[in-house]
């Protein structure tokens, strides 16, 4: 079964780092893009991060940049969220999810999610 | 940035009901819009891609419209299954922004 699992989350301190995972099984994932996106808590679906197949291509949403990183280790088929100066309205729920195949487009839409991880940054 | 604006917010619908979400963006995205289902409690769901591509697996009885900067998801007869929150989302460039989201509810 083709499976995407995050961990990492928790309870941060603002101005704190936590660094988020997520392991993939089912399928070549050295062959897809991969993104994070998150959810505040009653709020909407917010795209954060994507990464390509061989991390020749980043990109952040831009209120992002500068805190956050996304990298990937293609070797474990896992990926890597690497948050940094957290802010209370960082506390959301992220997810990771695959990039439906790019091989004759350069974006696509997100076909398989993982359950999501919970951040929660408070004092 | 190219925003992106759903309507209505909320949607009140009887199973059975032919129901029309729509989704509009401040520029030209061509044809690349998603769709997606969302549950309380659980990750998105993929229901369009490109406008109106069924993913493999949804029930035919959704179907998505449109090009440019207007499009729509319709579902030809609410299920039970249906009452969820659904958002659509622009992937023309790296930015993958998403709706705000339209919630479908009972009736």
């Amino acid at each position: 079964d083709v499976q995407l699992v995050e961990s990492g989350g928790g309870l941060v301190k603002p101005g704190g780092s936590l660094r988020l995972s997520c392991t993939v099984s089912g399928f070549i994932f050295s062959d897809y893009t991969m993104n994070w996106v998150r959810q505040a808590p009653g709020k909407g679906l917010e795209w954060v991060a994507s990464i390509s197949s061989r991390s020749n291509y980043i990109y952040y949403e831009d209120s992002l940049k500068g805190r956050f990183t996304v990298s990937r280790d293609n070797a474990k088929h896992s990926l890597f969220l690497q948050m940094n100066s957290l802010k209370a309205e960082d506390t959301a729920v992220y997810y990771c999810a695959r990039e439906r195949d790019t091989t004759l487009v350069i974006y696509n839409a997100l076909d398989i999610w993982g359950q999501g991880t919970m951040v929660t940054v408070s004092s | 940035d190219i925003q992106m604006t759903q309507s209505p917010s909320t949607l009140s619908a009887s199973v059975g009901d032919r129901v029309t979400i729509t989704c509009r963006a401040s520029q030209s995205i061509s044809s690349w819009l998603a769709w997606y289902q969302q549950k309380p409690g659980k990750a998105p769901k993929l229901l369009i891609y490109r406008a109106s591509s069924l993913e493999s697996g949804v029930p035919s009885r959704f179907s998505g419209s449109g090009s440019g900067t207007e499009f729509t998801l319709t579902i030809s007869s609410l299920q039970p299954d249906d009452f969820a929150t659904y958002y659509c989302q622009k992937y023309d460039t790296y930015s993958k922004t998403f709706g705000q989201g339209t919630k479908v509810e009972i009736k």
